[in-house]
């Protein structure tokens, strides 16, 4: 079975801050990961994943997240934070199936940033 | 945390039937529901954000004819795929949130729909 770990229900920065919001998954095969967003009063975004190419994949507005498998984490980061930045930040794992190409979205429990001026 | 069922996980129907797809909060009341899909190999789409007692507000491209949305409650929303076709055959996920737990978002565990 498939899960994520978010540490931390809240994480609080101050504008210009480096964001690291962390993610830890388990997987018995090689997983696609997620991280997606969601901004007061929408449904979810996605920033960026990771299907198995370059380890360090780049998203919008800035943020970027590193697959490390030795450390099974996939933690999301963004040099400096914005005000805008403040949102609820998801991450997630999936199983590609090579016969279907289905895969089963599993989510981690959400965290979520808060920046002060 | 709150709990958001969703039923059916799996479900095969032919072509040209109907599927009806539930979700459930179960320890809260959801003032909200959101319906996403995900196309194989591709990230989660948003479908619909519907509010309770309120016609669902679809996101462009989607027919809310062909996806119809009821939100008929506080605790259960349910999407209906109208005349099923094979292209319809996807992973459908809700997720949920209400007062109680501070507008925090749920997800239910999705439902794999295949259309024959």
């Amino acid at each position: 079975a498939q899960s994520v770990t978010q540490l931390g229900s809240h994480v609080s920065v101050s504008e210009g801050a480096l964001v690291l919001l962390r993610c830890n998954y388990s997987s018995s095969v090689p997983p696609y990961l997620f991280w997606y967003v969601q901004y007061p009063n929408q449904g979810l975004q996605l920033l960026l994943k990771y299907t198995s190419a370059a380890t360090l994949v780049k998203g919008i507005n800035g943020f970027e997240a590193e697959f490390k498998k030795s450390e099974t984490s996939f933690h999301l980061t963004k040099p400096s934070a914005h005000m805008s930045d403040a949102a609820e930040y998801f991450c997630a794992v999936s199983r590609p199936s090579l016969n279907t190409g289905f895969q089963k979205l599993v989510f981690g429990t959400g965290t979520r940033l808060l920046v002060s001026p | 945390g709150a709990v958001v069922s969703q039923h059916p996980s799996w479900v095969i129907c032919k072509s040209g039937t109907s599927v009806k797809i539930e979700c459930r909060s179960l320890d809260f009341q959801a003032t909200t529901m959101f319906w996403y899909r995900q196309f194989p190999k591709q990230s989660l789409m948003l479908m619909a954000t519907s509010n309770e007692g309120s016609k669902a507000t679809y996101e462009q491209g989607v027919e809310k004819d062909k996806f119809l949305i009821n939100h008929a409650s506080l605790t259960l929303s349910t999407l209906t795929v109208t005349s099923a076709h094979p292209e319809d055959s996807s992973f459908y996920i809700c997720s949920a949130r209400g007062r109680e737990y501070n507008e925090k978002l749920f997800f239910g565990s999705g439902t794999q729909l295949s259309v024959l």
